[in-house]
């Protein structure tokens, strides 16, 4: 079965400063994963995907992923936060087969001026 | 071009009712599913439709959660005898094809049931 753990349910920084959202993978074979963000009463959006090509993956933004397979980690990572950027954030990952997904608990990411 | 949208974006049931949660995906999008996202959680699967064919149900909790798409479009999660454990926000989601991780799902804005 996969999984994955969102290792920090909250996140506070200051505006300018960097961003980093922490997700370890569970998975028996090569996963796909992703980053949603949710602000809030809006849908979920996707910020950027893994899927096996490069294993630095530039999203929306100006967010990015790093996949280390050695470590099972898919961190989120920004180098400069700004307030629009205050939301929860999903790590997800998907099976092979078809595109079923399987979110995190959530990391809510604060930002404060 | 026009996103997934929901229907109705909030309801309110009394214990032991059914209620009836539509989703319209995009236009042309094969694949549809539905989540549930309790609140402080994650969303979790609950069904994936590839066109008419129901091809996973296997995140539904119980029998009394039913979904359908009939035509290939427009689909409509309906639970019966409603719990208070059934209250959370409802997530449909499309994408273009069947299968395949490069397929971005894309998600509506999720109907809230509150069962008091």
């Amino acid at each position: 079965a996969q999984s994955v753990t969102q290792l920090d349910s909250h996140v506070s920084v200051s505006e300018g400063t960097p961003v980093l959202l922490r997700c370890n993978y569970s998975s028996s074979y090569s996963p796909s994963l992703f980053w949603y963000v949710q602000h809030p009463n809006k849908g979920l959006q996707l910020l950027l995907k893994y899927t096996s090509a490069a294993t630095l993956v530039k999203g929306i933004n100006g967010f990015e992923a790093e996949f280390k397979k050695s470590e099972t980690s898919f961190h989120l990572t920004k180098p400069s936060a700004h307030m629009s950027d205050a939301a929860e954030y999903f790590c997800v990952v998907s099976n092979t087969g078809f595109q079923k997904l399987v979110f995190g608990t959530g990391t809510r990411l604060l930002v404060s001026p | 071009g026009a996103g997934v949208s929901q229907s109705p974006r909030y309801k309110v049931a009394k214990r032991g009712q059914d209620v009836a949660l539509r989703c319209d995906p995009i236009s042309g999008h094969v694949s549809l599913f539905w989540y549930q996202q309790a609140l402080g959680q994650g969303p979790e699967f609950l069904t994936y439709f590839q066109n008419e064919a129901q091809l996973d149900k296997s995140g539904l909790p119980s029998d009394r959660f039913f979904a359908e798409r009939p035509e290939g479009s427009v689909s409509t999660l309906k639970i019966q005898r409603t719990q208070q454990e059934d209250s959370a926000v409802y997530l449909c989601a499309s994408s273009r094809q069947g299968g395949g991780a490069d397929n971005e799902q894309f998600f509506g804005p999720g109907t809230r049931l509150t069962v008091l």
